[in-house]
């Protein structure tokens, strides 16, 4: 079965540079879920779109932008990257009720040097 | 607001222990999902298990099993017969409609050691 598809796998970035990663959900699911996982840490709700609108914002920093395009996929844009912003970032898209399940990404391993 | 707490920061075990982790949840919701993820050194988070709110059966899958009590707010997870292979962090989540939606709350996840 198609799973949520996260590119690219591994991206190394220098502080202050701009990165941009995508996600590919389910096909059906509109509804996309961003989070951020620190070393160590849970992973932290960032953002969510639902048919393309944003639907709820978590603990995502003024510097990172998102969207929802017409085919349902999702692009985190993040600007001005701080040494902090190194992590794993996951996407989940799940069905119209939500509470049916959420599948992850493989996630985008984002280290800034 | 919604809080999931798995007070176990570590556990570790002998090849063929069983286990359980912790897993308790709180929220004002009547209606909510519980899950389950599995996180291998690889990074990726592994579905393990959804419940929801109106289903207290307990759930067996092979060696893993889940207990889910409303009554002390908790949805414990059980590997029986550990092996190497089950050495990951494991989270619990909690998805509750909290203003307005329903949004994923992660515990902080419990590392699972399995040793030979």
């Amino acid at each position: 079965a198609a799973g949520v598809i996260q590119s690219p796998r591994h991206l190394i970035k220098e502080k202050r540079e701009t990165a941009t990663l995508k996600c590919y959900p389910i096909p059906r699911h509109d509804t996309v879920y961003w989070y951020q996982q620190g070393p160590g840490q849970d992973p932290q709700f960032l953002i969510s779109f639902y048919e393309k609108m944003q639907s709820d914002k978590g603990s995502i920093p003024d510097r990172f932008s998102a969207q929802q395009f017409s085919d349902y996929h999702s692009e985190l844009n993040m600007s001005s990257l701080e040494l902090g912003d190194s992590a794993l970032y996951f996407c989940a898209s799940s069905s119209p009720a939500g509470g049916q399940g959420y599948t992850f990404g493989s996630g985008t391993r984002l280290t800034v040097v | 607001a919604q809080k999931v707490t798995q007070a176990q920061t570590e556990i570790s075990v002998v090849e063929k222990e069983d286990v359980t982790l912790d897993c308790v949840y709180e929220t004002r919701d009547t209606t909510y999902y519980l899950f389950w993820y599995k996180q291998p050194p690889s990074g990726e988070l592994v579905f393990l298990i959804r419940r929801n709110s109106f289903d207290e059966q307990n759930e067996i899958s092979g060696r893993y099993s889940w207990n889910f009590q409303k009554s002390t707010s908790s949805f414990n997870f059980t590997i029986t017969a550990s092996q190497v292979v089950d050495s990951a962090v494991y989270f619990c989540a909690l998805s509750a409609l909290a203003g307005g939606s329903y949004i994923p709350t992660f515990g902080r996840g419990t590392s699972l050691i399995v040793h030979p």
